[in-house]
């Protein structure tokens, strides 16, 4: 089955603990895309990625890393959360870029930073 | 400013009743239009899409989005309205003419049985 996998689902986690969601997509897609969800804000891009090896900055990065080694993969890492980072998390990925074609989402990730 | 509206936050239809979900639209050049669902604890599934040719776009579920170029709209409509189509439904444009979207801040929609 096509498919975006994120892990965990849930995670609740410490001020400054550095934490890393994963996402793993089976389709050979090109491009790669984190978005945080918020209430009253909708989803905002914070990285995205077009290829191995090629990552750039969304809308909100500050805070946020990525990196893209392997096409399939593409982890957010958290390297010292904060309370304003609790938030619902979804990876996205496409076959070229996000204009062209429809992404496939993940079933995302609710973080909790305590 | 490139943007993209959708001007109900909730939009409540009784099952079997034909449902809109509306969206608007402000980008520079040719908008490619997406639309997509979000249920319940899922990521978001993609619907349907409009880049060219019939205004009239089919797409998942027996959705369907009529492009409206004169009104920049691009409104989801279905005939018949299921309690299971109740769910969060989101708007997006591409910006200009670069590969980005722009995303609506997304539509409630509760079908009554």
């Amino acid at each position: 089955e096509a498919q975006v996998t994120q892990n965990p689902r849930y995670l609740i986690t410490v001020t400054g603990k550095k934490l890393t969601v994963t996402c793993s997509q089976n389709m050979n897609h090109e491009y790669m895309s984190w978005y945080r969800q918020d209430p009253g804000l909708g989803l905002r891009q914070i990285y995205y990625s077009m290829n191995v090896e090629v990552t750039d900055k969304g809308d909100v990065p500050e805070g946020y890393k990525v990196s893209r080694k392997e096409k399939r993969n593409f982890p957010l890492i958290l390297e010292s959360p904060s309370p304003n980072q609790t938030s619902l998390y979804f990876c996205a990925s496409s076959f070229r870029d996000e204009t062209s074609y429809g992404y496939t989402f993940g079933s995302g990730t609710r973080l909790t930073v305590v | 400013a490139q943007s993209v509206a959708q001007p109900e936050d909730q939009v409540n239809v009784a099952e079997g009743n034909p449902l809109t979900v509306k969206c608007t639209y402000s980008v520079s050049g040719n908008p490619y239009l997406f639309w997509y669902v979000q249920y319940p604890n899922r990521g978001l599934q993609f619907l349907l899409k409009y880049i060219t040719g019939d205004n009239l776009v089919k797409g998942s579920y027996g959705f369907e989005a009529e492009f409206n170029k004169s009104q920049t709209s691009f409104h989801l409509k279905k005939p018949s309205a299921l309690v299971s189509d109740s769910a969060l439904y989101f708007c997006a444009v591409r910006a200009g003419n670069t590969r980005k979207l722009i995303w609506g801040l997304g539509t409630s929609l509760a079908v009554n049985p």
